[in-house]
């Protein structure tokens, strides 16, 4: 078992509704990271939270550290939010490194 | 524009070739990072480095060397020894190499066998 998990693996919305991408990890972390990865391999980084909540436009990531569980939304998603979306985890011992899920392909069609 | 920058964008290798991909950073970040990507599989980290003249092994350094000899460049030599090199390769950079920061990403560089 890996040790991000993330689903769905694949998504497809049509322009408008409201998109959930989950992603479950399995050790204590001591901080998680939301990247997007555009269709020609670039990956920029949405987010990075410990706990609670953050919002960036139409874009929410929300952590649930009890139960080692994060939430992105996309609120009114739109075609060009189209890409493959990824979670991170850096676990809370001493030296550790980011551990990624395998990502989750969305298509958001007009 | 800051930003980091990789090269080629497509890179052709062929059998017992070694072959160097690679990436500088404006940020004046002291860390930058080599991972590998392959299909259905998260990023896996093959070096990094926290500073200059100073590396480390990632999760699956065997076939591949770095070198870290000026602060804004981190170039990744793919070597004979790695059997299935084909795969895309990020290169990222972040300010002081903690692993809860932010970390920025290159283009990538797509490496195939001839």
């Amino acid at each position: 078992k890996n040790e991000v998990e993330q689903s769905p693996q694949n998504l497809t919305a049509q322009e408008g509704e409201f998109i959930t991408i989950n992603c479950s990890y399995s050790v204590g972390i001591s901080a998680l990271h939301w990247l997007q990865q555009h269709p020609g391999g670039g990956i920029v980084s949405l987010f990075m939270l410990s706990s609670g909540k953050k919002k960036h436009g139409r874009l929410i990531a929300t952590i649930n550290i009890q139960e080692k569980h994060s939430s992105l939304h996309i609120t009114a998603s739109h075609p060009r939010d189209s890409a493959v979306y990824i979670c991170a985890v850096r676990a809370g011992t001493s030296g550790s490194r980011l551990t990624f899920g395998e990502g989750t392909q969305l298509t958001v069609n007009p | 524009d800051g930003g980091i920058t990789q090269s080629p964008k497509y890179l052709f290798r062929k059998e017992g070739q070694n072959v160097t991909l690679s990436c500088e950073q404006n940020l004046n970040h002291d860390a930058m990072y080599w991972y590998r990507q392959d299909p259905g599989q998260g990023l896996r980290l093959i070096y990094y480095s926290q500073i200059v003249n100073d590396f480390q092994k990632g999760d699956i350094a065997e076939g591949y060397s770095v070198s870290r000899e000026k602060k804004e460049s981190f170039p990744l030599t793919v070597t004979s020894a790695q059997k299935n090199p084909t795969a895309f390769y990020l290169c990222a950079s972040s300010n002081r190499g903690r692993w809860q920061e932010t970390q920025y990403f290159g283009p990538g560089t797509r490496l195939l066998v001839l």
